[in-house]
This record gives structure tokens, C-alpha cells and sequence, in this order.
């Protein structure tokens, strides 16, 4: 079945560490995108991709970084400069930019600083 | 910019319909999304509406006011899988990519 694999499910940090959060989709979607959601709040967009070798800021993109080597993964690296990284992450996609009208979501890595 | 409010709790009971109010302000609009989404789970994608009306996918109805920047959710015969959040979400276009930006989520509590 096609469908979005985030891993790891459940992730802990260590203060001043980098980790990295996989997202991998056979959909062969163009668009892939990492939100981050906290508790009881909506879902803030961190950093998109049209298509490979091309990604772009969201809202709130600092202390994060990307990259889109293939079409298939968009792995997001959280690192020390995020200054409140504890939080669920959301890895979707979609067909094209702008087109289509739902986002297939993966099912979230939840991240702790600890 | 582009903001999106909807009520942030709504309680039902099994079997009655409720209605989930959004409205939106944002720098050209391009649809208007539901997604579901239960306690650490992924979101689901429920409806669009690009056009003012109502669009309905078996118990789950939605409809959209585009001169009012108002649309709503409305799930009837409700069932206690049902409880989750549900957030609006709409397709905003920026640096000539359009991305969607969801609101706070509205968190239904059904009960038996």
C-alpha cells in the first residue's frame, strides 16, 4: 500500500544535540512538506518542497534544516539552535504544488527533549 | 498573512449532529480543507470546498461561504469514533507556491 513511514515513532534528545527525522513516501508525490504540532494547538508549516533539490522556509523554519536529494525523502534535521524542539512532527504530501486538495500524512515522530 | 479561528471544544452526544464553524482571512483563497485527526495520530483528509455550497460525503457535510470567509463542518448521526479533532485549513498562496495553513483545531467530545 502507498503511503508516508515516518520514523522513528518516539525520539529523545539529549540539550545540544542534532537529530534527524525521517520521512519517506511512495505516493510519487512531487510536494513534500514537515509540520510541527503542539499540544492542544494547530499545525505550523517548518519547511516545504516543490520538488527534488528544491525546498523552501515555511513559518517557523529556524533551527531546522532540510534536504530533498530524492524524490521519496525529505529528512528533517532538528538542531541545537531550535530553542523548543519538544514537540510532535508531521511529515505530508501532496501530488503536485497547489494541486489536488488533500495531504497524505505520515504518522508522526514525537520528539522530547530530555 | 492568514488566519483561521474555530472554536476550540464542541460536545455531542451519540447519534445528534454537530457543526464545526471556521472562518478564515487570508491573501487569496483557494479552497477550504477538513482534516480529522484523533488523540496522536496522523490527520486525515475529510473535504474541500472550492466553491460556495455544500459538499457532502456520506455523514460528513461541508460548506463554504466565500463572501462571508466562513465554512463549516457538520457530522451527523454521530458515533464515539468520531471524537478527534478536526481542523479547517486553507490553500494560501506564497512566494508563488500555494501551501495550506491550518487553523487551532476544534476538539469533539462525543459521548454516549
Amino acid at each position: 500500500d502507498g503511503g508516508i513511514t515516518q520514523s522513528p515513532k518516539y525520539l529523545f534528545r539529549k540539550e545540544g544535540q542534532n537529530v534527524t527525522l525521517s520521512c519517506e513516501q511512495n505516493l510519487n508525490h512531487d510536494a513534500m512538506y514537515w509540520y510541527r504540532q503542539d499540544p492542544g494547538q494547530g499545525l505550523r508549516l517548518i519547511y516545504y518542497s516543490q520538488i527534488v533539490n528544491d525546498f523552501q522556509k515555511g513559518d517557523i523554519a529556524e533551527g531546522y534544516s532540510v534536504s530533498r536529494e530524492k524524490k521519496e525523502s525529505f529528512p528533517l534535521t532538528v538542531t541545537s539552535a531550535q530553542k523548543n524542539p519538544t514537540a510532535f512532527y508531521l511529515c505530508a504530501s501532496s501530488t503536485r504544488p497547489g494541486q489536488g486538495v488533500g495531504y497524505t500524512f505520515g504518522s508522526g515522530t514525537r520528539l522530547t527533549v530530555v | 498573512g492568514q488566519s483561521l479561528e474555530q472554536p476550540s471544544e464542541v460536545t455531542a452526544v451519540e447519534g445528534a449532529i454537530v457543526q464545526i464553524n471556521c472562518t478564515y482571512q487570508t491573501s487569496g483563497f483557494y479552497g477550504l480543507s477538513w482534516y480529522q485527526q484523533h488523540d496522536g495520530g496522523a490527520p486525515t483528509f475529510l473535504s474541500y470546498n472550492a466553491l460556495d455550497g455544500l459538499e457532502e460525503t456520506g455523514r460528513f457535510s461541508s460548506f463554504l461561504s466565500r463572501s462571508d470567509s466562513y465554512g463549516y463542518l457538520l457530522l451527523q448521526e454521530l458515533q464515539m469514533k468520531d471524537s478527534a479533532s478536526y481542523f479547517c485549513a486553507v490553500r494560501d498562496r506564497g512566494t508563488g507556491f500555494q501551501k495550506l495553513v491550518f487553523g487551532t483545531g476544534t476538539r469533539l467530545l462525543v459521548s454516549p
